[in-house]
Order: structure tokens, then C-alpha cells, then sequence
């Protein structure tokens, strides 16, 4: 079955260093998303990108923040300068078909330490 | 804010009894509605979704009910196993016309052997 990939799957960094996570959605999907979640919380929406644009974003995407697909099997998401409550688990997830009411597939997750 | 949210942090069952997950939701503007299962170290995993012209929606051992009235959504399994502990999270549409998933907190079902 196709799965979403991330790498790494943990990600040790300092304060005020820049860190870029690695994902690569389903291959015939054209919705992607990043996502994070901090330890014991829920899922919280961070990003979505259709057409090589964002598309929607939550007040958590702030200027540090950025998202791009260099390429047409990767979707990257960038933090600038890591601030310590940075650290928490990033999921990417990617959908099939046009903007609506698709299922998300998500993949394993990178776990960001920011110390 | 609107906002999912769910009755039960923690539930701890029997393996083989059957397990109601709750969940509450105050969007009224929400069209569509899934659960999602996260198993220790994993992403979320689609389970089975809902929209909201139906009020019932049967997959394998799972059963979602939507109570619009109410703003109320329910996941039941079926016999449950062990590998059915993992965290459980209803989303919804976020309404108004985003299609972006919005999570609750999350049920931990524990299963028992």
C-alpha cells in the first residue's frame, strides 16, 4: 500500500538553528500538509499546499516557517531560527483529488528536539 | 472558538468487549467527519469517515453514529482487540469553507487481554 515517507524520523537541533523536514507524499496525490503535535496535545494543523502554493495556513505558520516542493516527489517544511517550543512531533500528510472532503494519509512523523 | 472535543480522556476495556468512543463537536457549519487511530510513534490512520447527510456509517468491526442534533459523534468497535489500543481522534471539516481537518484531544483506549 502507498505510505506517506518522512525523514528523518528524529531531528536534534539548537535554539536559533534551521531545520528543514523531509517528506514525500503518495506519488498521485495532489494535496499536502504539514502538521505537529505536541507531546500528550492533539493534532494541530499547521499548513496546506495545492498547486505549489499554499493554500491554507493556521496562526501557528508564522514568517519562521515556509513549505516547498523543490522537485516532484518532495514537500519540505523549513523553520528558520528553532525556538524551544518548536519541539514537537511534524506530520505530513497528503490527500487525494481536488480540494474537498478527502481522507488524509499520514506519514510517520519527525520528532523535533529544539534544546 | 468552535472547537472538537471529547468526553473521555481514557478508556480501558476488555478484549472482546465492545468500545464506544465520544466525541463533541460545536462547528455547525461541519460537513464531514473522521476518525483517525494513532498507535504509539505513528501518524494518524484513517479509520472511517461520515458526512453529515448521514447519521450512520458501518466499516469492518467499526461503526460511526452522528448525532447532528446534539453535535455528537460516536465510534464503536466491535469486539475489541489489543491492537485496537492506540489514541482515538474525531476531526471535522473546519466549515466556512475550509476542508482542512481540525482534531480533537484524543481518547487512549486501552485494551485489556
Amino acid at each position: 500500500e502507498p505510505e506517506v515517507t518522512q525523514t528523518p524520523s528524529h531531528q536534534v537541533t539548537q535554539m536559533g538553528q534551521e531545520v528543514i523536514l523531509r517528506c514525500v507524499p503518495i506519488s498521485n496525490h495532489l494535496y499536502f500538509y504539514w502538521y505537529r503535535q505536541i507531546l500528550g496535545q492533539k493534532v494541530e494543523f499547521l499548513v496546506s499546499f495545492y498547486n505549489n502554493e499554499i493554500s491554507e495556513k493556521s496562526e501557528i505558520f508564522d514568517d519562521q516557517f515556509s513549505v516547498e516542493r523543490p522537485d516532484g516527489s518532495n514537500f519540505t517544511l523549513k523553520i528558520r531560527s528553532t525556538k524551544l517550543e518548536d519541539s514537537a512531533m511534524y506530520f505530513c500528510a497528503s490527500s487525494l483529488g481536488t480540494k474537498g472532503l478527502e481522507k488524509l494519509f499520514f506519514g510517520s512523523g519527525t520528532q523535533l528536539s529544539v534544546l | 472558538g468552535e472547537s472538537v472535543g471529547l468526553h473521555l480522556p481514557t478508556l480501558s476495556v476488555q478484549e472482546g468487549d465492545n468500545s464506544i468512543i465520544n466525541c463533541a463537536y460545536s462547528n455547525s457549519a461541519s460537513d464531514y467527519f473522521i476518525w483517525y487511530k494513532q498507535e504509539s510513534g505513528k501518524g494518524p490512520q484513517f479509520i472511517i469517515d461520515i458526512r453529515s447527510n448521514m447519521d450512520k456509517r458501518q466499516g469492518q468491526r467499526v461503526t460511526v453514529l452522528l448525532n447532528k442534533t446534539v453535535k455528537h459523534l460516536s465510534l464503536q468497535i466491535a469486539a475489541t482487540q489489543p491492537g485496537d489500543s492506540a489514541v482515538y481522534f474525531c476531526a471535522e471539516d473546519a466549515g466556512g469553507g475550509s476542508y482542512i481537518p481540525t482534531f480533537g484531544r484524543g481518547t487512549s483506549l486501552i485494551v485489556h487481554p
